[in-house]
């Protein structure tokens, strides 16, 4: 069982909303959790990277945010451009713990 | 920073070709490495994994098969291509600092 789940798995929205992405988790040692944006035909790009510790991270219009209590994390992306269309995966510590992408 | 290069971007191949993809890694040292294979709108499949020179893991039984020659160097090698390996290939490397880096990834066609 994949012990990262993402939501939803595909989103379509107007150019100029806002939207969340969500990730769910179990997996355990936890370490840190990172956001990557995957263009089509292109390699995961990094976004954003939260340790335990850290409740929120910033990278311009991408905001992460982290509940390690209830294992959760969204990724919301505000006023959105037409460049955001993109797979966006959540990987959990250094594992091989991918989510599936939204 | 840790950079992974990968190549070629794209490669058409006909069946029962040999195949080999090189994938290597600047900046960093020991670092672990992978390569995944993502068919279309799909997520990551972790294919093989290495963690030192010498060292592969397979995750999943298939035509496939992966060395590493040097501590920096990761390929991913067919005797004979199917149909059924076309799909888009990433080599990611893996360390304590940076975490997870992709290559930019090769789409495969095998024809």
């Amino acid at each position: 069982k994949n012990q990262v789940e993402q939501s939803p798995q595909s989103l379509i929205i107007l150019e100029g909303k806002n939207c969340t992405l969500q990730c769910n988790y179990t997996v355990s040692p936890f370490s840190n959790l990172r956001w990557y944006k995957q263009d089509t035909g292109r390699g995961p790009v990094s976004l954003t990277i939260m340790t335990f510790s850290e409740n929120t991270k910033s990278n311009g219009r991408y905001t992460a945010t982290l509940d390690a209590d209830t294992k959760q994390s969204s990724l919301h992306i505000t006023a959105s451009q037409l460049s955001d269309s993109a797979s966006y995966i959540c990987v959990v510590s250094l594992s091989s713990d991918f989510g599936q992408g939204t | 920073s840790q950079t992974i290069h990968q190549w070629p971007a794209t490669l058409v191949q006909p069946v029962g070709s040999p195949l080999s993809l090189e994938c290597t890694v600047e900046g960093t040292s020991n670092p672990n490495l992978y390569w995944y294979r993502q068919a279309a709108g799909r997520g990551l499949q972790l294919l093989f994994y290495s963690v030192g020179i010498g060292q592969i893991s397979s995750e999943v039984p298939q035509n496939l098969s992966a060395s590493r020659p040097q501590d920096r160097q990761f390929i991913l090698s067919s005797k004979k291509l199917l149909l059924s390996d076309s799909g888009f290939y990433l080599c990611a490397g893996q360390d304590s600092l940076y975490g997870y880096t992709f290559g930019s990834g090769t789409r495969l066609t095998v024809v």
